[in-house]
């Protein structure tokens, strides 16, 4: 089924420890995003992809590191796992920023110890 | 800074009948997008209804239908004729010439039968 797939869906950790998330597309969207939810908060931004090649900073992108390797993909890495980033992620695609309309993966359930 | 507000928690609501859930939002911009978005047990953000702010004309999908108060920066979701799989989460956000999406802190719904 075409859409947004995320990987992997729930990951344990320890503080300290990394790991990365990873996201792909296959509807040929341009921008791609990088949102954490936490009870009581909505959805926040962490980075964004406006186009392949270009990265920028959301609203709490503090711990946290991008990479869009091609145009399908942008994965999401935590260098030094904190028990903060605690959370459930998504990554949600776009046709082109201004196009307004995302498409969101399954989320990935994150418990740092 | 743009911000929405979703002041109910949690709302209730008996099977078949009609419920509202409110958003107000901050922006200083006068051309804007304002979306609600469902998430189920499942934790997928589905689209419902999105609403162009230079559209005076309410946004309407099916049972789902909105009351844009652009003076007032209020944007209500009126559900009629609940349905028990209308239980879920509701997001209320908004973006601004790009698809960077602002949420607020969300109404979980129950229904009742």
């Amino acid at each position: 089924n075409a859409g947004v797939t995320q990987t992997p869906k729930f990951q344990v950790l320890k503080t300290g420890q990394s790991m990365t998330l990873q996201c792909a597309q296959d509807m040929n969207h341009n921008s791609m995003y990088w949102y954490r939810q936490d009870p009581g908060m909505g959805l926040r931004l962490i980075y964004y992809s406006a186009s392949e090649g270009t990265t920028d900073k959301g609203e709490v992108p503090n711990g946290y590191n991008v990479s869009r390797l091609n145009k399908r993909e942008f994965s999401l890495r935590l260098e030094s796992a904190a028990p903060s980033q605690t959370s459930v992620y998504f990554c949600a695609s776009g046709v082109s920023p201004g196009a307004n309309v995302l498409t969101f993966g399954a989320g990935s359930r994150l418990t740092v110890l | 800074a743009q911000t929405v507000t979703q002041s109910q928690p949690e709302m209730s609501v008996q099977e078949a009948e009609t419920v509202t859930l409110s958003c107000t939002y901050d922006t200083s911009e006068s051309d804007y997008y304002l979306f609600w978005y469902k998430q189920p047990p499942s934790r997928q953000m589905i689209l419902v209804i999105r609403q162009e702010a230079y559209k005076q004309q309410n946004a309407t999908e099916n049972r789902f239908s909105v009351n844009f108060q652009k003076a007032a920066k209020s944007f209500s979701l009126k559900i009629s004729d609940s349905q028990l799989g209308d239980a879920a989460m509701y997001f209320c956000a908004y973006c601004y010439n790009t698809d960077k999406l602002i949420f607020g802190t969300g109404t979980r719904l129950q229904v009742f039968p």
